[in-house]
């Protein structure tokens, strides 16, 4: 049972165009959330965060959106840059410390 | 800077064998955890630790077992190695349980 799910295997976005990853959970009791990029051979990256207290949470390019009715989050990243080529992974932090992980998202930013 | 190391970037085993995967973790961090990554199925947690002989299952602990013996150090051990754990394996740390995860660049392990 996959409680945070991400919908879209891959994304092709043209350089200087927004990207945006999707993100959906099932568990009200989540209220924190992470999101992770992934280069090939590295491990996993912090990226953004956001509080279930917020809606937004901003840093530079990368904006991250919480709906709480919805259960649903967004990353935004404008402009997308060729180097923002990579795997991102949304994530739940449960009450025990667990991290729970969605399945990725491949994003290519074509120049 | 937080450091997550592991012991091996590529391993190529042997159905049977046991194998041994090594994390270090530089910053004092009290939780450890390893992690599986397939393509499609995202990160899965195996096992984790938030203290020194302190051990927990995650989401698929079958046919793995973990040891903490210090601080710094988490080890992943497959008893028996089968195909079915072909995988990308990743160790991560955090200071506390509402800290994000700080991972280690994985160990690409081949179960022939």
């Amino acid at each position: 049972d996959q409680q945070v799910k991400q919908n879209s295997p891959s994304l092709s976005v043209q350089e200087g165009r927004i990207s945006i990853l999707n993100c959906d959970y099932t568990n009200s009791m989540f209220d924190y959330f992470l999101w992770y990029k992934k280069y090939p051979a590295e491990g996993p990256t912090f990226l953004i965060s956001i509080s279930s207290i917020k809606d937004k949470n901003e840093d530079g390019r990368f904006t991250v959106f919480l709906n709480k009715s919805a259960k649903h989050l967004s990353l935004h990243i404008v402009p997308s840059q060729p180097g923002d080529s990579a795997v991102y992974f949304c994530a739940a932090l449960s009450n025990t410390g667990k991290l729970i992980f969605g399945q990725g998202t491949t994003l290519q930013v074509k120049p | 800077d937080v450091k997550v190391t592991q012991s091996s970037r590529y391993l190529v085993k042997r159905t049977g064998e046991k194998v041994f995967l090594e994390c270090v973790q530089d910053m004092d961090h009290e939780n450890m955890f390893w992690y599986r990554q397939d393509p499609g199925l995202g990160l899965r947690l195996i096992y984790f630790s938030y203290d020194v002989k302190m051990k927990e299952k995650g989401d698929i602990p079958e046919g793995y077992s973990v040891s903490r013996e210090k601080k710094e150090r988490f080890s992943l051990i497959l008893e028996s190695a089968s195909t079915n754990q072909t995988s990308m394996y990743l160790c991560a740390s955090s200071p506390g349980i509402s800290y994000e995860q700080y991972f280690g660049p994985g160990t690409r392990l081949t179960v022939t």
